[in-house]
């Protein structure tokens, strides 16, 4: 079962313009994840975010979350051609596992 | 430091043949995990084991999935027989933290194909 949604399903910019993906979930978390997937290869963690963090920098990215809505976003600032790729979120389900979202499909265009 | 390594990274077999996966997480890396993932949708977990047991297998298809993580290292995962179904990525993945909640490392997937 996936217990995330990411939203929009694809999403196609140019390079140097931002882009952002949202991820909603339905059970309480202890800790929400976001990882990237080039074609054809396996999943890449980008960064962890815990219930009772709001926000996270890292390099270009910017994770937000928001427990009372039970969604995250994900922004990746001044995009570039090599962050074409699908980008999942994945929530904990009491520590025992992860629950991988639907993903969102990201075409950055030079 | 070598990363999760799966094998073979391609394999198309017919129909009720039987078919099976490596693979061989990061050294020291306690927990193992086997993930399939379908066309355009995120990875499901099949299995997880800690060291050799196996502490979550209720998504594993009992009935022609079997998987085993002999010495705690390296695992196999065996579909018998295959199904049009079961044509998908399947992933495997470590991590040095115990519980399924942690940063998972994955490896590069076997891409199945039943015809």
């Amino acid at each position: 079962s996936q217990q995330g949604e990411e939203d929009p399903q694809a999403l196609s910019i140019q390079e140097g313009e931002n882009a952002t993906m949202n991820c909603s979930y339905k059970t309480s978390i202890n800790n929400l994840q976001w990882y990237r997937q080039n074609s054809g290869r396996g999943l890449v963690h980008l960064i962890l975010i815990r219930s009772n963090e709001r926000e996270k920098h890292s390099g270009r990215l910017r994770v937000t979350l928001d427990t009372s809505k039970k969604s995250s976003s994900l922004l990746i600032t001044a995009s570039r051609a090599a962050d074409t790729a699908s980008y999942f979120c994945a929530t904990d389900e009491g520590f025992q596992k992860l629950v991988f979202g639907t993903g969102t499909r990201l075409l950055v265009s030079p | 430091e070598a990363g999760v390594v799966q094998s073979p990274r391609y394999k198309i077999i017919e129909k009720k043949q039987p078919v099976a996966f490596w693979c061989n997480p990061i050294s020291g890396h306690n927990t193992l995990y086997w993930y399939r993932q379908n066309l355009g949708q995120g990875p499901e977990l099949l299995i997880r084991y800690e060291n050799e047991e196996a502490v979550d297998d209720s998504q594993l298809p009992k009935d022609r999935f079997s998987a085993e993580r002999l010495k705690g290292v390296d695992s196999t995962l065996k579909i018998q027989p295959a199904e049009l179904g079961d044509s998908a990525v399947y992933l495997c993945a470590s991590s040095p933290i115990t519980g399924g909640g942690g940063i998972q490392y994955f490896g590069a997937g076997t891409r199945l194909s039943v015809l």
